[in-house]
């Protein structure tokens, strides 16, 4: 089965500082990735995505770094505020998106 | 403002009870899907309908079926309700290929099978 492995399951970070989120996956034939943030009580939601044929993209403080040959990306969240506290959750996808595969999802609790 | 809705929020059910779980999404998306979300496992795709009346199977199909007699409407039907099937269900819509593939999803039924 195509999987998208996301490390860590849990991560605590200090108000202000970086939270950082990674992904491997292993089928080269995806062509979308995206991140998508959970709160409680909610369904997921799009927070940011790229395409293979860049290596990083920024919307305000979130960022992507992909590196293709690694078949490796990561969410940056640059100066962490407590309301960024949320489940994320890697994804990839290929040729229009009829199925996205998921990671685990990693818990973020940043501290006031 | 797009939405995805979830007919319930949180669901009680017995074993063997056969469950309907409803969804309508208002932006005519020609995708629609139904996940369940499980601790340490993230989401896992049950089915998928690209058409009205058109299904396919998901990775975890097992237990469920589902209906599309309506573009905007996707039902999950749990054929005789199991307590492993205790989950969050979520469904989404999305549009199918080029830049659009966002997915947009309801706000999850919480299903306790007892």
């Amino acid at each position: 089965q195509q999987q998208v492995k996301q490390s860590p399951q849990s991560l605590i970070v200090q108000k202000g500082g970086i939270s950082i989120i990674n992904c491997a996956y292993e089928n080269t034939a995806f062509d979308y990735f995206p991140w998508y943030q959970q709160f409680p009580g909610k369904g997921p939601a799009l927070l940011i995505a790229i395409r293979p044929d860049v290596s990083e993209k920024k919307e305000g403080r979130f960022t992507i770094s992909f590196n293709k040959s690694a078949k490796q990306f990561s969410l940056h969240i640059m100066d962490s505020q407590p309301g960024d506290s949320a489940t994320y959750f890697c994804a990839a996808s290929k040729g229009g998106g009829f199925k996205t595969i998921f990671g685990a999802g990693t818990r973020l609790f940043v501290k006031a | 403002d797009v939405k995805v809705t979830q007919s319930s929020r949180y669901l009680v059910k017995r074993t063997g009870e056969k469950v309907f779980l409803e969804c309508v999404q208002d932006m005519d998306h020609e995708n629609m899907f139904w996940y369940r979300q499980d601790p340490g496992l993230g989401l896992r795709l049950i089915y998928f309908s690209y058409d009205v009346k058109m299904k396919e199977k998901g990775d975890i199909p097992e237990g469920y079926s589902v209906s599309r007699e309506k573009k905007e409407r996707f039902s999950l039907i749990l054929e005789s309700a199991s307590t492993n099937q205790t989950s969050m269900y979520l469904c989404a819509s999305s549009s199918p290929g080029g830049e659009g593939t966002e997915a947009f999803f309801g706000q999850g039924t919480r299903l306790t099978v007892v």
